[in-house]
Parts: C-alpha cells; sequence; structure tokens
C-alpha cells in the first residue's frame, strides 16, 4: 500500500507557465514533506521542504503547498524552464525527519 | 564542501556473485542511509544508521543483504549472493539528524547501477 502517491507519471509545461505537481499521501502521522528533483543518472537533489505546521513555503520559483485535511500537497514552479525538466520525487516522514517515505515520481518536461 | 561520495557508480555482475557498495557522507552527517531505486519508482529504504548503529533495518533482506558502518562514518552495502531482481540503483544519502527546528534534509550520492545478468 503507498502511503505517498504521486498519481500523475508525467506532466509537459510550456516554458514559461507554471508547473504544478501534486502528492497525496494516506498516513496522518506525516508531518514534514520534502520535494526533491532528480536529473538522469544523478542523485536525487532536495529542492524545498514544508511542515506541518504551516500551509505554504516558498523559495524563488520553487513554492510547496500543503493542505493537511487533504493529505495533499504540491509544488508549483513559476515560470518554469528547459532546466527544469527531470523527475520531481515527494517524500513524507513522521517525527520531522526520521525515515523518509518516497512517491513514484513526476517526469516533468518543460517544453521550449 | 565534498558531497556523498558512491562507488562504484555502475556494476555488472552475473547472478549468484557477490557485490558491495561503498558511501562516503558529508562529513559530520551522524544519519546515514541506503536507498533501492527500482526503475520508474521512488527509493525505497533500506537500512538507516545514527553514527554507528543501525535503528531501522526492517526493509533489509537480511538472508542476502548486509550492511555496515565503520566508526560511524563509511558505510558499506552487501549483497550476497545476487538475485536477477537485485537489478537497481543503490542510493546512499546522509544528514545531519534532527537539528533544534526538528528540520532534517537528506543529501543523495550519485548512486550505484547494478545490473544482475
Amino acid at each position: 500500500d503507498q502511503q505517498v502517491k504521486q498519481n500523475s507519471p508525467s506532466l509537459s509545461v510550456q516554458e514559461g507557465r507554471i508547473s504544478i505537481l501534486n502528492c497525496d499521501y494516506t498516513n496522518s502521522m506525516f508531518d514534514y514533506f520534502l520535494w526533491y528533483k532528480k536529473y538522469p543518472a544523478e542523485g536525487p537533489t532536495f529542492l524545498i521542504s514544508i511542515s506541518s505546521i504551516k500551509d505554504k513555503n516558498e523559495d524563488g520559483r520553487f513554492t510547496v503547498f500543503l493542505n493537511k485535511s487533504a493529505k495533499h500537497l504540491s509544488l508549483h514552479i513559476v515560470p518554469s524552464q528547459p532546466g527544469d525538466s527531470a523527475v520531481y520525487f515527494c517524500a513524507a516522514s513522521a517525527s520531522y525527519g526520521q525515515n523518509f517515505v518516497f512517491g513514484p515520481g513526476t517526469r516533468l518536461s518543460v517544453l521550449p | 564542501e565534498a558531497g556523498v561520495v558512491q562507488s562504484p557508480r555502475y556494476k555488472i555482475i552475473e547472478k549468484k556473485q557477490p557485490v558491495a557498495f561503498w558511501c562516503n557522507p558529508i562529513s559530520g552527517h551522524n544519519t546515514l542511509y541506503w536507498y533501492l531505486q527500482n526503475l520508474g519508482q521512488g527509493p525505497e529504504l533500506l537500512i538507516r544508521y545514527e553514527n554507528e548503529e543501525a535503528v531501522d533495518d526492517s526493509q533489509l533482506p537480511k538472508d542476502r543483504f548486509s550492511a555496515e558502518r565503520l566508526k560511524g562514518v563509511d558505510s558499506t552495502l552487501k549483497i550476497q549472493p545476487a538475485e536477477l531482481g537485485d537489478s537497481a540503483v543503490y542510493l546512499c544519502a546522509s544528514s545531519k539528524g534532527q537539528g533544534d527546528s526538528g528540520a532534517n534534509v537528506l543529501t543523495f550520492g550519485a548512486g550505484s547501477r547494478l545490473t544482475v545478468l
């Protein structure tokens, strides 16, 4: 049973537009969430985090929104750039960062 | 600051052969993780160390997998004997652990890609 779900395996967006990547979780004990970006043949790279005491966290072009009641979070990238093309993973943890459970990832393609 | 270093990057072996992967975490990072990533899936935790102690190895297939973290720094993950289904990327990550803010971020290495023939 997947505790962290990313239901869109892939997403294509035009350069300059907004990319929205979604993540759902089932475990109500999760209180800390991370987003990672992964290029081919490289390890995942940390992008942005959010804890359950917040509903929004922003870092440059990246914003993460958390809806605890819906057990849903989303990553917004504005504006999208071709270099953002990668696989994005959502990860969740209970107790502020013990073991992280990762979603299956969403492949983002930003078209020039 | 050097990142998490893993070796080898690629390994091809025949089934039933042994294989070992090595990880050097970021200096000062007390927590070390080994994750398994199959094609098209997210990383799955195999084992987590706090310093030298394996605090969570519940997902490690102990009949064929073993891991150690000597002196709380470098770590080795071993598979003996390897099976066809072990073909995957083995990721090592490290973190400072929970800080004052409670926040924790994993820094990953580039991974070791294993192909079992």
